[in-house]
C-alpha cells in the first residue's frame, strides 16, 4: 500500500523548459512534505519543502505546490538546465510523529 | 563537516555469507536512518534510531537483518545470512530534528551472489 506515489518513473524535457513532477497521497494525516534530489552513485540530498499551512513554496528554480483537497503536490523547475538531470524523490511525513514515506522517484531527464 | 560516511561503498559477496554495513552520522545529529533502495520497492526505511536506541524497526525485513548503534557515532546494519534478494542500495541518514530534512550518506551497493 504506497502511501506516497509518483507515477511517472520517467520525465525528459528540453532544457530551458518547465519541469513539472507529481506526486500524490493517500495519507490525510501528512502535514509535511519534501523533495530530495538523487544523481548516480550518491544519496538523496534535500531540495525544497512545504508545510501544509502553505500552498506554495519558492526557493529560486524551485517551486513546490501544495493541493490538500487534491492530496497533490508537484515540483516546478524553471528554467530547465542539464545539471538538473536526476532522480526526484517526493516524501512525506506527519511532523514530529512519523518517518518520511518516500516516493518510488521520477527521473527527469533535461536535454540539451 | 565530512557530512554521513558509509562503508564499504560497494560490497560484493556470496549467499549465505554475513554481510556488515557502517554509517558515520554527521555529529549532533540525534537520528540515524537505514534506508534501502531498490527498482521495485523505490526507498524504504528499515530502522532509525534516537539518541542510540531503536525506535521503529517494523521495516526490516527478516529476522536476518539486525541494526545496532553502539554510540553515537557510529551503526551497523548487519545480514545474516545473505541472500540474493538482498541486492539492493543501503542508506544511512541522519537528521538533528525528528521527522523533517534528512541527510544521506552516499550508499552501499551490495550485491549477493
Amino acid at each position: 500500500d504506497q502511501q506516497v506515489k509518483q507515477n511517472s518513473p520517467s520525465l525528459s524535457v528540453q532544457e530551458g523548459r518547465i519541469s513539472i513532477l507529481n506526486c500524490d497521497y493517500t495519507n490525510s494525516m501528512f502535514d509535511y512534505f519534501l523533495w530530495y534530489k538523487k544523481y548516480p552513485a550518491e544519496g538523496p540530498t534535500f531540495l525544497i519543502s512545504i508545510s501544509s499551512i502553505k500552498d506554495k513554496n519558492e526557493d529560486g528554480r524551485f517551486t513546490v505546490f501544495l493541493n490538500k483537497s487534491a492530496k497533490h503536490l508537484s515540483l516546478h523547475i524553471v528554467p530547465s538546465q542539464p545539471g538538473d538531470s536526476a532522480v526526484y524523490f517526493c516524501a512525506a511525513t506527519s511532523e514530529g510523529n512519523t518517518p518520511l514515506v518516500f516516493g518510488k522517484g521520477t527521473r527527469l531527464s533535461v536535454i540539451a | 563537516d565530512a557530512g554521513v560516511i558509509q562503508s564499504p561503498r560497494h560490497e560484493v559477496t556470496e549467499m549465505g555469507q554475513e554481510v556488515t554495513l557502517r554509517c558515520k552520522p554527521i555529529s549532533g545529529h540525534d537520528y540515524l536512518f537505514w534506508y534501502r533502495q531498490t527498482m521495485m520497492r523505490g526507498l524504504e526505511l528499515l530502522i532509525y534510531f534516537n539518541n542510540n536506541v531503536p525506535i521503529d524497526d517494523s521495516g526490516m525485513p527478516e529476522d536476518r537483518f539486525s541494526a545496532k548503534m553502539p554510540n553515537a557515532s557510529f551503526s551497523t546494519l548487519k545480514i545474516q545470512p545473505s541472500e540474493p534478494r538482498d541486492s539492493a542500495v543501503y542508506f544511512c541518514a541522519s537528521s538533528s530534528i525528528p521527522m523533517g530534512e534528512q541527510y544521506f550518506g552516499p550508499g552501499t551497493r551490495l550485491t549477493v551472489t
